[in-house]
């Protein structure tokens, strides 16, 4: 089975402020790689799919980058409704996410 | 629009059993794999299942094979799981999600709001 790691577990960071969350694969999975947000008692939101690709309606400060291993969320500029849990997931071999990365205010 | 609205979630003693539904409105059912993912209270997200559109394939996350049983009546619009011998550790909500087109790498693009399966005695 495919392991998917994130980090940080958790994050500190304030508002205007770029964060990037990461997600290693324990074996090659091209770049079937998809990002999740999920708000406190909210279902989880597609943010990113095929690790590049931006869903219809996320704000373009959502990016995405990666293949093969190692892949990246990156957030340009903090917004007050950014704080929330970032789940990745690979789709290469049936599913499996990585851990959550919580986004907390400093 | 993309509804998925899940059902027959509740409380239940260990050892027992309950079917999950969920009701899909706004696509073309058949042409989609489904998934259940869930979630265990304060922790990350679970795929538990997935199942072809037409039903003919069906995949289990190593936690759960032999246990539950995902399937679908494409004439119905509707995905189930079967859970059988439930135990503790299945306490979580769960939430059915539509994959999404070809070429969108496998993602989950719509999810149902999730029904909690609470295993207690």
């Amino acid at each position: 089975d495919i392991q998917m790691t994130q980090s940080p577990s958790s994050l500190s960071a304030s508002v205007g402020d770029r964060v990037i969350v990461t997600c290693r694969a324990s074996q090659s999975i091209s770049n079937y790689l998809n990002w999740y947000q999920q708000k406190p008692g909210k279902v989880p939101k597609l943010l990113i799919y095929a690790a590049s690709s931006l869903q219809s309606g996320v704000p373009s400060r959502f990016s995405g980058s990666g293949s093969g291993t190692d892949f990246t969320l990156t957030i340009s500029s903090l917004q007050p409704e950014d704080f929330a849990t970032y789940y990745c997931q690979q789709s290469y071999s049936t599913h499996t996410f990585g851990q959550g990365t919580k986004l907390e205010i400093k | 629009e993309v509804q998925l609205l899940e059902s027959g979630g509740g409380l239940v003693q260990p050892g027992g059993s309950l079917r999950l539904s969920c009701a899909a409105s706004g696509f073309t059912f058949s042409t989609y794999a489904m998934s259940w993912v869930r979630q265990a209270p304060g922790k990350g997200l679970e795929w538990v299942s997935a199942i072809s559109g037409s039903g003919g394939s069906a995949y289990y996350a190593d936690s759960v094979k032999g246990r539950f049983t995902i399937s679908r009546d494409n004439s119905k619009n509707t995905l189930y799981l079967q859970i059988n011998s439930l135990r503790a550790e299945d306490t979580a909500v769960y939430y059915c999600a539509k994959r999404g087109a070809s070429g969108k790498g496998g993602c989950f693009d719509y999810w149902g709001q999730g029904t909690l399966v609470t295993v207690s005695s």
